[in-house]
């Protein structure tokens, strides 16, 4: 079956660049996406990628991916103490099921200090 | 704003009871979803709505239940069965259910 795997912390400096990276195991993943959640609320969809596609930049935020290795990243340019909290992955195969079901990795707790 | 609306933010249950989450939309899409989350786990899918009047079972259904009786509406009921229910309900929605999925703030339950 699916699996998203992600490391469960990363702590960087006031801003550095963090780098959260994440493997998936569904060779038929359609669309990658980043979450983000601060504490006590819900997810935030922060950008999303299609398999077709290497890499996607939307402001501070670049996407990667790595087809061959099913490897993603998120790299946050210039982190802000607001960006600490938690980050999923997660992957669906919107091909062959009938319906997308969402995958998510455990989260990486981000902590970002002065 | 359009938005997706979880209430309350805190809920607490006695033993023997059933108690529902609210999860109203305003973002006109067909499909919602609850999910689950532990502390220090990902997001487990209960149930699924991809249109009014139909829902599907996810990966961990066993003790609640769910209706869908208005597009914009997916309440979710936590039954006595579900023996250990304390945990972080998220509610999401998406256009389809193949799009990008779109989450609420989150309901807390706990038992008393």
């Amino acid at each position: 079956g699916e699996d998203v795997e992600q490391s469960l912390f990363l702590s960087v400096r006031e801003g550095d660049s963090s780098v959260i990276n994440c493997t998936y195991t569904d060779s038929s993943s359609t669309y990658l996406y980043w979450y983000k959640q601060e504490p006590g609320a819900g997810l935030q969809l922060l950008t999303y990628i299609f398999s077709n596609m290497d890499m996607k930049q939307d402001q501070r935020l670049t996407v990667l991916l790595n087809k061959k290795d099913k490897h993603l990243s998120l790299r946050i340019a210039d982190t802000q103490t607001g960006d600490s909290a938690i980050y999923f992955c997660a992957e669906i195969n919107a091909g062959g099921t009938s319906y997308g079901k969402l995958t998510f990795g455990q989260g990486t707790i981000l902590t970002v200090h002065p | 704003d359009g938005g997706i609306t979880q209430s309350p933010k805190y809920l607490f249950r006695k033993e023997g009871q059933n108690v529902t989450l609210s999860c109203e939309q305003n973002l006109n899409h067909d499909a919602m979803y609850w999910y689950r989350q532990d502390p220090g786990q990902g997001l487990r899918l209960i149930y699924y709505s991809q249109i009014v009047n139909d829902f599907q079972k996810g990966d961990i259904a066993e003790g609640y239940s769910v209706s869908r009786e208005k597009k914009e509406s997916f309440p979710l009921t936590v039954t006595s069965a579900q023996k250990n229910p304390t945990a972080f309900y998220l509610c999401a929605s998406s256009a389809d259910s193949r799009g990008p999925q779109h989450f609420g703030d989150g309901t807390r339950l706990s038992i008393l």
